[in-house]
């Protein structure tokens, strides 16, 4: 299917526990995005990704690595998670204007 | 830099009643500006755009018009439905690229 997918959609994980949240698009979109959907917050930029192997900060990066080894894939792991990062996750990715994925709520408990 | 100010929500209305969300910008240059909706559940999905001064996006009934004289670009809808019910995002894009810059986002509420 074309479009931009993410998963897993939900996710439970514990405190310290590494987990990586997929991102799949079939545009061939040279950007590619990371957010964070927080109460109180709107949407915040993680990592952006502007073509393969080429990533670069937003304005929430601590805690989070991200890497981009083909076009179409664009993976965010957070390496120790922390409660402070329950929340819900959008990846986009941007032609003319920026398409999103459908979330993934993550809890940490 | 960029910034992007929006109404604060919850907007409550009932059905056929005329929608105005208001958005405000700051920016250098002379940036795209958009209008995202996310229903429950989803992710944004873009409603409309306008990329010049002057410019009406529309789409679905709804229409925003670039004001780069009071920096606004304010959404309308002239009759809500209950399926309008969703969160809308005002945005920019600068000239430098492919980054959008959100509002906070308001939540709107269409009773029967």
């Amino acid at each position: 299917d074309a479009g931009i997918t993410q998963s897993p959609r939900y996710k439970i994980t514990e405190t310290g526990r590494q987990v990586t949240l997929m991102c799949h698009q079939t545009w061939s979109h040279s950007y590619m995005f990371w957010y964070r959907q927080d109460l109180g917050h709107g949407l915040r930029l993680i990592y952006y990704s502007a073509a393969a192997d080429i990533t670069d900060k937003g304005e929430v990066p601590d805690g989070y690595v991200v890497s981009r080894s083909k076009t179409e894939n664009f993976p965010l792991t957070l390496e120790s998670a922390t409660r402070s990062q329950t929340s819900v996750y959008f990846c986009a990715s941007a032609g003319h204007e920026q398409y999103f994925g459908p979330g993934t709520r993550l809890t940490v408990t | 830099g960029n910034s992007v100010t929006q109404m604060e929500g919850p907007v409550t209305l009932s059905e056929e009643a005329f929608l105005t969300i208001n958005c405000t910008y700051t920016a250098t240059g002379y940036p795209s500006l958009f209008w995202y909706v996310q229903y429950p559940g989803e992710g944004l999905q873009l409603l409309l755009k306008a990329t010049k001064a002057d410019d009406k996006g529309s789409n679905k009934g709804f229409e925003a018009t670039y004001r780069k004289e009071t920096t606004s670009f304010h959404l309308e809808k002239g009759s809500v439905q209950v399926s309008d019910s969703a969160v809308y995002f005002c945005a920019l894009r600068n000239d430098a690229g492919n980054m959008l810059t959100f509002g906070g986002g308001t939540r709107l509420m269409v009773k029967p």
